[in-house]
Formats: C-alpha cells, sequence, structure tokens
C-alpha cells in the first residue's frame, strides 16, 4: 500500500522540550517537504529536500531542524527554540521537485 | 518571492450548481500548478495537475485551467455535490506555494 504515512497523528509535549515527528515514504520519491498550517491560515515551508543527505531551509525554518539520512524518510525536530511550535505539521513527496506532490495526514503537535 | 491569492475565501451553494474557484500568482515563470482538497483535521488530496504547456485538465467532474502569463488558475467544479464540501488549495509547483484556500459548502 504506497503513500506518506506520518506518525503519530496527535502528539503533546511540555514547553522546553524537543519534539520529532516522523515521515516515511514508499513511493519511491526523491524530494519531501515539511509545512506547518496554523488556523485560518495557509501552509508555510519549514523544510525540504530534493535529494539524499541535502536539504533547504523553507520560508520559516528557525526553530526547526531535519536530517535525509534515507531516501524514504525526512524526520522534523521541532527544538525549544521554536516560540509558537503548537500547529499542525504537513509532510509532502514528489518524484522530484516540479512534479505531482503527495501529503501525508499530518501530526498536530499542541505544546502545554 | 511566489504569492497566491484565493478568492473567494469562502463560498456557499447549493447542490447540483456548477461553480468556479480562482487562483491568482505573482510569479508566472511556473512549471506547473497544482490543486488539492483538504477535509477538516486532514491532509492533502491531490486533485489535479496542470502542466506549464497545457491550458487544461480534467478529471472527472473537475476541469482545470491554467493562463500562466496572467497568473490565474481556475477550477471548476461541475454538478456540486456536499461531499464537495472542503477547503481547496492551489499551489504552484514551486516548492508548493500555498495561499489560504477557498473554503467550499455544499448545501444539500
Amino acid at each position: 500500500d504506497g503513500g506518506i504515512t506520518q506518525s503519530p497523528k496527535y502528539l503533546f509535549r511540555k514547553e522546553g522540550q524537543n519534539v520529532t515527528l516522523s515521515c516515511e515514504q514508499n513511493l519511491n520519491h526523491d524530494a519531501m517537504y515539511w509545512y506547518r498550517q496554523d488556523p485560518g491560515q495557509g501552509l508555510r515551508l519549514i523544510y525540504y529536500s530534493q535529494i539524499v543527505n541535502d536539504f533547504q531551509k523553507g520560508d520559516i525554518a528557525e526553530g526547526y531542524s531535519v536530517s535525509r539520512e534515507k531516501k524514504e524518510s525526512f524526520p522534523l525536530t521541532v527544538t525549544s527554540a521554536q516560540k509558537n511550535p503548537t500547529a499542525f505539521y504537513l509532510c509532502a513527496s514528489s518524484m522530484f521537485g516540479n512534479t505531482e506532490a503527495f501529503f501525508g495526514q499530518g501530526t498536530r503537535l499542541t505544546v502545554v | 518571492k511566489q504569492e497566491v491569492t484565493q478568492i473567494p475565501a469562502a463560498l456557499s451553494v447549493p447542490e447540483g450548481e456548477n461553480l468556479v474557484l480562482n487562483c491568482s500568482f505573482t510569479d508566472s515563470a511556473i512549471y506547473n500548478l497544482q490543486w488539492f482538497r483538504q477535509d477538516p483535521g486532514k491532509g492533502l488530496t491531490s486533485l489535479l495537475l496542470i502542466q506549464s504547456s497545457q491550458r487544461e485538465q480534467t478529471s472527472g467532474r473537475l476541469n482545470a485551467s491554467l493562463d500562466k502569463s496572467s497568473g490565474r488558475s481556475t477550477l471548476y467544479i461541475a454538478a456540486s455535490q456536499p461531499g464537495d464540501s472542503a477547503t481547496y488549495l492551489c499551489a504552484p509547483n514551486e516548492k508548493l506555494t500555498f495561499g489560504t484556500g477557498t473554503r467550499l459548502t455544499i448545501i444539500p
């Protein structure tokens, strides 16, 4: 069953703790993306990667970090430096940049 | 920097009507444009991808057009159904820049 899997669906963390969101795809896609969505706002790009062991900052990378050690995995770490981490996080992938993109079902992170 | 605007922000129509959703973008140097739908609390579902060399793309009751020179795309939904109720987003496929979308409600 091909697709993009984000886990967990819901995540709760205490303020000041780092937390890692998982994104795995078995579509053999080269490019992967992380977005953040806040209520009433559009999706904003955090980081993207077009090839293993390489990634670039998006529009709102501060307070986040990523790694791309394997083609199928692109985990996102929300660090304690992120001032307002509570949001809905979405991961996407595409064969390469500028081709059809597919999204996971998202992780809702709540920091208390 | 690419900016995307979708008008209207919200739209309610009776079931069975045909409707048009609008998308405009500021940088016309795009390779393609993708339309998505998002149900509340869910991820995005890809609806249509229009290549920059195409003018239109169709899938079932959906038809999307692209005019690169004017920075506009439209999504036409024929014979709307309650199941079409969702937020619709467009994204030029250049790192997928999104606007805030159009929240569509189909009234039974």
